[in-house]
């Protein structure tokens, strides 16, 4: 079970929008900054976003991330087949003074 | 250009220790935040601890606390992860990342593959 919580899968089509959410609590996302990554299994995670809304140099504009209390969204427009991976949120918990990922969001593009 | 290089795969019997290697090369080392996250068959990324070179600030998660050691040595550029007694479910790939803080790693090792097998 983990502690910050995100969607097993989401879907859509090739050009079209999809976001993915990851709720949380006051001790985690509530107080710290949100990190998104995009992961093909066997391989290296990649950063997609940090400190809730920035993108490291290289990351494409199709890729954006928000937050909003103790939730935090990633919305990827103009899907592409290349886009379908696994996608983590992760943050630290205040509280449990330990780093906190989401359950991963398996997205298809059909 | 930064780049982190692990060590390679290993075998390990249950009860046994393994220690996973990580070379930053190409960029600062001591005053960045190197983090330990693996990914089992079929789950997702787990986070295991981290380190803060420069301050020698060292975190675990609870769950690996009394097994894992996390050491950083500043003049080899080179962070390590020692995970004792091994379990069959501590067979995954195991990442070190560096980044500004320990959930945001922004340059990756290519990851080591630890298997725990009788």
């Amino acid at each position: 079970q983990s502690v910050l919580t995100q969607p097993p899968s989401v879907s859509a089509a090739p050009g079209q929008k999809v976001t993915i959410s990851c709720s949380g609590s006051s001790s985690n996302i509530g107080d710290n900054y949100v990190s998104w990554y995009q992961h093909l299994p066997g391989t290296a995670p990649k950063l997609l976003i940090y400190e809730d809304d920035l993108r490291p140099s290289g990351i494409p504009d199709r890729f954006s991330g928000s937050k909003s209390g103790t939730s935090a969204a990633l919305a990827i427009t103009g899907l592409q087949t290349g886009d379908e991976a696994d996608y983590y949120c992760g943050t630290w918990d205040s509280s449990l003074s330990v780093v906190v990922f989401g359950g991963g969001t398996k997205l298809t593009v059909l | 250009q930064v780049q982190l290089v692990q060590s390679g795969a290993e075998v390990r019997k249950p009860e046994s220790s393994v220690k996973v290697s990580c070379k930053v090369s190409g960029g600062t080392f001591r005053s960045y935040a190197i983090t330990w996250v693996r990914q089992a068959p079929g789950q997702g990324l787990e986070w295991m601890g981290g380190i803060i070179p420069v301050t020698t600030t060292v975190r675990y998660a609870q769950k690996f606390r009394e097994r894992v050691t996390i050491t950083a040595d500043g003049s080899t550029n080179t962070a390590y992860m020692e995970l004792r007694r091994l379990r069959s479910d501590d067979t995954a790939i195991y990442y070190c990342a560096r980044g500004m803080q320990f959930w945001s790693g922004d340059y990756w090792g290519q990851g080591s593959l630890v298997t725990v097998s009788s």
